[in-house]
């Protein structure tokens, strides 16, 4: 998985409780990416970063906040889980651009009862 | 609207058979389209990168073909494999906008022995 870590790889929680995922790289590039797969819909990108403290917003982020302090790590948050919010989320790197190549990590799978 | 669609959305083949996989796409201006293998519990895997002036491209027993005068790709898989079994995923770019990477629902192969 190219050098790409989730933690947790699952998690099981509340409605209204905060959740935080952890996205960790060693392969030093440049953008990351937070994206949700659901059955139907494919990958849906939540939120993304460009660098240290540059984020983004996509498809998808309402509910979800992100920050990038080193290169390395990228932390998506729920404030405040909601049943909406259970599915897999995928970690994603890239080198030069949102539209090169992407590497994923291995997912988290999030149950919000 | 840019949309890719993909066809079957599931395939059941025996080991050992061809089987082609359909991508359709009105993403523009169009930049390029990688076909991405997704095992079951892991993150989605690059297998190849089409531009718009190649119209095959191949990994080992893996052959994508793009016309980017209608907008379609296949991708064809010989002498499948057990481990062949996986989710195939389409993505397109688009060369300008934000957000610009947009991701078909995949179709799920099963290969049977």
């Amino acid at each position: 998985d190219a050098g790409i870590t989730q933690s947790p790889r699952h998690k099981v929680t509340e409605t209204g409780t905060p959740v935080t995922l952890r996205c960790h790289q060693t392969e030093n590039h440049r953008y990351m990416y937070w994206y949700r797969q659901d059955p139907g819909h494919g990958l849906r990108l939540i939120h993304y970063s460009y660098g240290v403290k540059d984020t983004d917003k996509g498809e998808v982020s309402d509910g979800y906040s992100v920050s990038r302090s080193k290169t390395e790590d990228f932390l998506l948050t729920l404030e405040s889980a909601t049943s909406s919010q259970t599915s897999v989320y995928f970690c994603a790197i890239s080198d030069k651009a949102y539209t090169d190549t992407q590497y994923f990590g291995p997912g988290t799978r999030l149950t919000v009862l | 609207k840019n949309q890719v669609e993909q066809s079957p959305q599931s395939l059941i083949i025996l080991e050992g058979k061809n089987c082609t996989l359909q991508c359709n796409y009105t993403v523009s201006p169009f930049s390029n389209l990688r076909w991405y293998k997704q095992d079951t519990g892991r993150g989605p895997v690059s297998l190849t990168i089409m531009t718009f002036s190649e119209n095959t491209k191949s990994n080992g027993r893996y052959t994508a073909t793009l016309d980017a005068d209608t907008k379609q790709s296949s991708l064809h898989i010989t002498a499948s494999q057990l481990s062949d079994s996986a989710s195939y995923i389409c993505v397109v770019s688009a060369s300008t906008g934000a957000n610009n990477l947009f991701f078909g629902t995949g179709t799920r192969l099963t290969v049977i022995p």
